[in-house]
Order: C-alpha cells, then structure tokens, then sequence
C-alpha cells in the first residue's frame, strides 16, 4: 500500500447504527486530518491529530468521535448520524513541524449515506 | 474569518488552448499555497504547491503567487479533455490549519 487508505469507500447506515471509518498513511508524516465535503461546500476540518494527540477540533458535534492509536492510523467513530451527516469523508495527513513543504495528501474518501 | 475564493465556474476552454484559474484569500499571514484537481466522486489530488512570489512549473502546470496581492493563480498550457474536473485552491494560514476554496469546475472541450 502507498500514500493514504481509507475503508470502507462506502457506507449506508443508519440513524441509530454505530460504524468507524478507518485511515491509514504509509507516507512518515506526522500529522492526521478528517474533512468532510458536502455538495458546494469547501471541505470543512473536523480534527486533526500530531504525533497522536488531538491538536484541532473545529466545534464537530459528539456523534463523531476520532481516535489516532499511532502516527499512522486515524479513525472516525460514527453513532446516531442524522441524514445531514451524509457526505464525502476525507482523511489527509502531511508533515508538519520542522518540515521543508507542508504539502497535504487525501486518501480515496468514504461516500457514506445516513438513511 | 479566514477565507479562500474562487470562481466556480464553469470555465470552458478548447482544447489545446491555456486555462487560467484564479483564486484570493484573505490571510496575509499565509506562508503555502496548493492547487488540487479532484475529479467527479474522487478525492483531491496534490498537483502544485508554491511557497514564494512567482511561478512554479511543473509540465503543462505553471502556478503563480503574488502574496502582495493576495492572489494565487494556475496555467494549464495545451488543456486536454482529461484536465476537465474542479480545481481546488488551499491555503496553509498556520500549522495544521489549511482553508480551502470551494473549487473552478473546468471543461474542455474537445
């Protein structure tokens, strides 16, 4: 595997299920990212992990909760979603601190449906 | 509040022809500036990134930075049908922080 992965690439579940999102980043970098992308929409920062700790929240609401094990993989815990949840889910990761460019990298996305 | 604006467009070039994407943002204190191409369903592809005043080349891709301007600018020279797709501006306003445009749909017309 190379650069950022994330599965599964789509998700139907419903208002009272519980489901994660999974990234993983095989690029050394030191910083993690959710964004999700609504139609016309720029993509809005959920969270945001350095080295395992939480470094940005920007105000998501309690029904997504993010979890970073290590430096390399991110996940996005998911419970009663409304169906405004529905979106294209983005995990990113670039090296920040230190680094010579701070060029950000996007894996493939989770299409995820909330009936 | 931080912001990145863009023309949506869409912007319809021939092909062969330069397409010219434009895009300003309001931080001054921003340091990095990348152009994405994500296609329809797909997720944002890193294309070019410039860090200093002037252009950047890279193949058919020429970015261009005026930070006095506040102005960030991306040259598709000899547009392909395969270059269509929307064009996302990001800007890097502090550590961890990027601000992105809400993206120029681009089409080429074959």
């Amino acid at each position: 595997e190379t650069g950022v992965t994330q599965t599964p690439r789509h998700l139907v579940m419903g208002m009272t299920n519980k489901k994660s999102l999974k990234c993983e980043q095989h690029l050394g970098h030191n910083a993690m990212y959710w964004y999700k992308q609504s139609a016309k929409k720029p993509l809005e920062l959920m969270f945001v992990y350095s080295l395992e700790e939480r470094v940005e929240n920007n105000s998501v609401p309690s029904r997504f909760s993010p979890e970073c094990p290590n430096s390399s993989h991110l996940f996005l815990h998911l419970h009663t979603l409304q169906p405004e949840d529905s979106a294209l889910y983005l995990c990113a990761s670039s090296q920040e601190e230190g680094a010579s460019s701070y060029e950000q990298y996007f894996g493939p996305g989770t299409r995820l449906t909330v009936t | 509040q931080k912001e990145v604006e863009q023309n949506s467009g869409p912007l319809s070039v021939p092909e062969g022809a330069i397409a010219s994407l434009n895009c300003t943002y309001s931080d001054r204190g921003s340091q990095s500036f990348f152009w994405y191409r994500q296609y329809s369903g797909k997720s944002p592809e890193l294309i070019m990134s410039i860090y200093s005043n002037g252009d950047k080349e890279d193949g058919r891709f020429t970015a261009q930075l005026n930070k006095a301007s506040q102005y960030v600018s991306l040259l598709i020279r000899d547009s392909q049908p395969s270059d269509s797709a929307t064009y996302l501006c990001a800007v890097n306003i502090r550590t961890y922080k990027y601000i992105f445009g809400t993206g120029t749909r681009l089409k080429v017309l074959a």
